[in-house]
C-alpha cells in the first residue's frame, strides 16, 4: 500500500534491552523525521535524515540511533530502554525542505517497564 | 532561530460556535508555518500552510489562518465548530534559521461540547 507505514504499533519492552522502530515510505521522499510525543511536550524532533546516508541530530538525540541505507526505510533503535523513553514515536516524511509539508505515520506506542 | 507558541493547552467551544486556536511563531528571517491536526491515535495530518503566496490561507474542513507579520501570528479560525473538529492541533515554523526542518508548537486540544 502506498503511504507511510510504521511497525509494531504497540510495543512493551524492558529496561535495558535494545528495541527497533520500523518506518516505510513509498514516495521515495528526500527527508524523513522521527519525533517523540509526550504529554506536555508536544513534538519533539530525535533524528531526521536528507536522503540515504544522511542523518543529523534533533532536539533529544540521547539513547536513540538511526540509520538510513535506503531511500524508503528509517528505522530508530533505543539501544539500551529506559523508561523516560515511553512514549508515542512518529515518522515522517517531506519531498523536501521549507514549505513543504510532512506526511506522518500511524504512531508507535511504546511501554518500557 | 525559530520557535512556536500555542497559547492555550486546551480550548473549549459549543458546537456552532467560533474556533480560534493561537499560535505565536518567533524567527528574525521569513517563515514557512504550518497547521496539522491530529485526531485520536492517529498521525498528524496537514489542515492548512502559509508559504508567502497569500496572508489568509484556507485549508480542509473549512479552517483558515490568517498570516501577521506584525504581530508574528498565525491563529486557526474556523467559524462554526463541528463535533468531528474536536482533536489535537499543532503549528509549526520552518525557518532558513533552522535548516529548514520543521519546529512544533505544544498543542492545542480542542474540545466541541454539544
Amino acid at each position: 500500500d502506498a503511504g507511510i507505514t510504521q511497525s509494531p504499533r504497540y510495543k512493551i519492552t524492558e529496561t535495558g534491552r535494545q528495541v527497533t522502530l520500523m518506518c516505510h515510505q513509498t514516495w521515495s521522499h528526500s527527508y524523513m523525521f522521527w519525533y517523540r510525543q509526550d504529554l506536555g511536550h508536544g513534538l519533539r524532533l530525535i533524528y531526521y535524515s536528507a536522503a540515504a546516508d544522511i542523518t543529523d541530530k534533533g532536539e533529544v538525540p540521547d539513547g536513540y540511533v538511526v540509520s538510513r541505507s535506503k531511500t524508503e526505510n528509517f528505522p530508530l533503535t533505543l539501544e539500551s530502554a529506559t523508561r523516560s523513553q515511553t512514549s508515542v514515536y512518529f515518522c515522517a516524511s517531506s519531498v523536501g525542505q521549507g514549505w513543504y509539508e510532512q506526511y506522518f505515520g500511524p504512531g508507535t506506542r511504546l511501554t518500557v517497564t | 532561530a525559530q520557535s512556536v507558541t500555542q497559547l492555550g493547552s486546551h480550548v473549549s467551544v459549543s458546537e456552532g460556535a467560533l474556533v480560534l486556536l493561537r499560535c505565536n511563531y518567533s524567527s528574525s528571517v521569513p517563515p514557512y508555518l504550518f497547521w496539522y491536526v491530529q485526531y485520536p491515535n492517529q498521525g498528524l495530518q496537514l489542515l492548512l500552510k502559509y508559504t508567502s503566496a497569500a496572508t489568509l490561507v484556507k485549508g480542509i474542513n473549512g479552517f483558515e489562518a490568517e498570516f501577521k507579520k506584525s504581530e508574528t501570528s498565525f491563529h486557526l479560525t474556523k467559524p462554526s465548530a463541528h463535533m468531528s473538529d474536536a482533536a489535537e492541533y499543532f503549528c509549526a515554523v520552518s525557518t532558513s534559521g533552522g535548516s529548514y526542518i520543521p519546529t512544533f508548537g505544544r498543542g492545542t486540544s480542542l474540545i466541541v461540547h454539544p
